[in-house]
């Protein structure tokens, strides 16, 4: 696709379900990051994968959070039992190879609302 | 922790005002980027300064990386109300950190006409 697409565009769920939001980065693109952007946070490091492999899951913010690469393409970051606080813009990026981050293309991202 | 400091944090000018956002830190970044964001899109990307004291202009935006790759600033000549949404710095640090940028606050630009 032209850019990196993330579905869906706006999510509502209820306090303690679990959510996947999904991630097309631009083909061709080896790495794919995700971040969170709320009010008040900015944007915040989740985790990024070159390939497959996630070499930093650091920025995650609980156990609750989990994310999956497969086949160097699509990246599914899940939210089990969400909580208020989960509420936020989920945001996904991918870079060329041997640009890493210092050439990011970002989708326009997940609204996550938790009632 | 690295922190990005970034002032100010609203700004609303006439059409054909200067400006200036800057972005400190107490940390040395490898490389700064600056984002340009609108509501309900991602962030995108204006310009990466990789070296101290580089000075890298894109039409009308002057971007300047400390000396010491510490702080950066972004200079608008002549805004216009197309210039209006969310400037962030973001900084890498590169070595361990790689591949996790640093995100400033952000600064609301609001230009009027």
């Amino acid at each position: 696709g032209a850019g990196v697409s993330q579905s869906p565009s706006n999510k509502v769920t209820e306090k303690g379900k679990d959510v996947e939001l999904r991630c097309d980065p631009i083909s061709g693109h080896t790495a794919l990051y995700w971040y969170r952007q709320s009010l008040g946070q900015g944007l915040e490091f989740l985790i990024y994968f070159q390939g497959n492999s996630a070499p930093d899951k650091s920025g995650l913010p609980s156990d609750r959070f989990s994310a999956e690469r497969t086949g160097g393409s699509v990246s599914t970051l899940t939210i089990q039992r969400t909580q208020q606080e989960d509420s936020a813009v989920y945001l996904c990026a991918s870079s060329p190879p041997g640009l890493g981050p210092e050439k990011l293309f970002f989708g326009s991202g997940t609204q996550l609302s938790v009632l | 922790t690295q922190l990005l400091e970034q002032s100010p944090q609203f700004l609303s000018i006439q059409e054909g005002e200067n400006l200036t956002v800057y972005c400190n830190s107490s940390s040395v970044f490898s490389s700064l980027q600056w984002y340009r964001q609108e509501p309900g899109e991602g962030p995108v990307l204006l310009v990466t300064v990789v070296t101290g004291g580089e000075v890298k202009k894109l039409k009308r935006l002057t971007f300047q990386f400390g000396d010491a790759r510490k702080d950066s600033s972004l200079h608008i000549t002549a805004a216009q109300p197309g210039d209006t949404g969310l400037y962030l710095c973001a900084g890498d640090a590169g070595g361990t950190s790689y591949g996790k940028l640093t995100f400033g606050q952000g600064t609301i630009l609001t230009v009027h006409p």
